[in-house]
């Protein structure tokens, strides 16, 4: 079946510097990819989203690329701020399911950054 | 922007009695979706629903869930009767589509602790 691995339970790092967090996935069909983040007591939010093999997708600083050759969707940010600190999913969802909310999470990476 | 509200925030109940989980969604949006998180773990599909029927269901959406949106009031998830095990955090998500471009928009989540 479908799955998608975050390597990264935590990630530290002190504002100002650059940061990837590692998304590969597992699927049978063409992928839909996507980053959601979600802050402290908040719903989780949609970050990024793609399906188009080898183009960068960009939002709010964060970009990611999605190599099918790789089955990766890392995100990366150039300098990470304070605020970006939260949980980072990455989810899949494929062309052969009916709908593309029926997403597959990945286990999460929560990104802290300190001053 | 539009929210997905979900209520309560949190809901203990009693192992074996009836509980009812709702979700106000976007209001122009068509496609409704459960997921379920258990502490540290990823978020994992339940169910989705259109056009008043479910669409797809996991092996998690056991025969005591039930879900409905009677007369486009709340999108409701119904256990009864709970098990310990139902404990976790329940997302409601929306979309106004299926396409790539209508990722699920997803309410803050209401925990469900099963004593």
């Amino acid at each position: 079946g479908d799955s998608v691995t975050q390597t990264e339970g935590l990630v530290t790092l002190t504002k100002g510097l650059p940061v990837m967090l590692n998304c590969t996935y597992q699927t049978t069909y063409s992928p839909f990819l996507f980053w959601y983040v979600q802050h402290l007591n908040e719903a989780p939010k949609l970050l990024l989203k793609s399906s188009t093999d080898n183009k960068r997708t960009e939002h709010q600083g964060f970009y990611a690329t999605l190599h099918k050759s790789s089955s990766s969707f890392h995100l990366q940010k150039s300098s990470v701020q304070l605020s970006d600190s939260a949980l980072y999913f990455c989810a899949l969802s494929e062309l052969g399911t009916q709908v593309v909310g029926q997403l597959t999470f990945g286990s999460g990476t929560r990104l802290q950054v300190y001053a | 922007g539009p929210k997905v509200l979900q209520i309560p925030s949190h809901q203990i109940i009693d192992m074996g009695q009836m509980v009812t989980l709702n979700c106000d969604p976007v209001s122009n949006h068509l496609y409704f979706y459960w997921y379920k998180q258990i502490l540290g773990q990823q978020m994992e599909f339940l169910v989705n629903f259109y056009n008043g029927k479910v669409m797809e269901k996991s092996k998690l959406f056991k025969d005591q869930f039930s879900v409905e949106r009677p007369d486009g009031s709340y999108f409701t998830l119904k256990i009864q009767p709970t098990a310990l095990e139902d404990s976790a955090v329940y997302f409601c998500a929306s979309s106004l589509g299926t396409g790539l471009n209508q990722a699920p928009l997803f309410g803050e989540g209401t925990r469900l602790s099963v004593l």
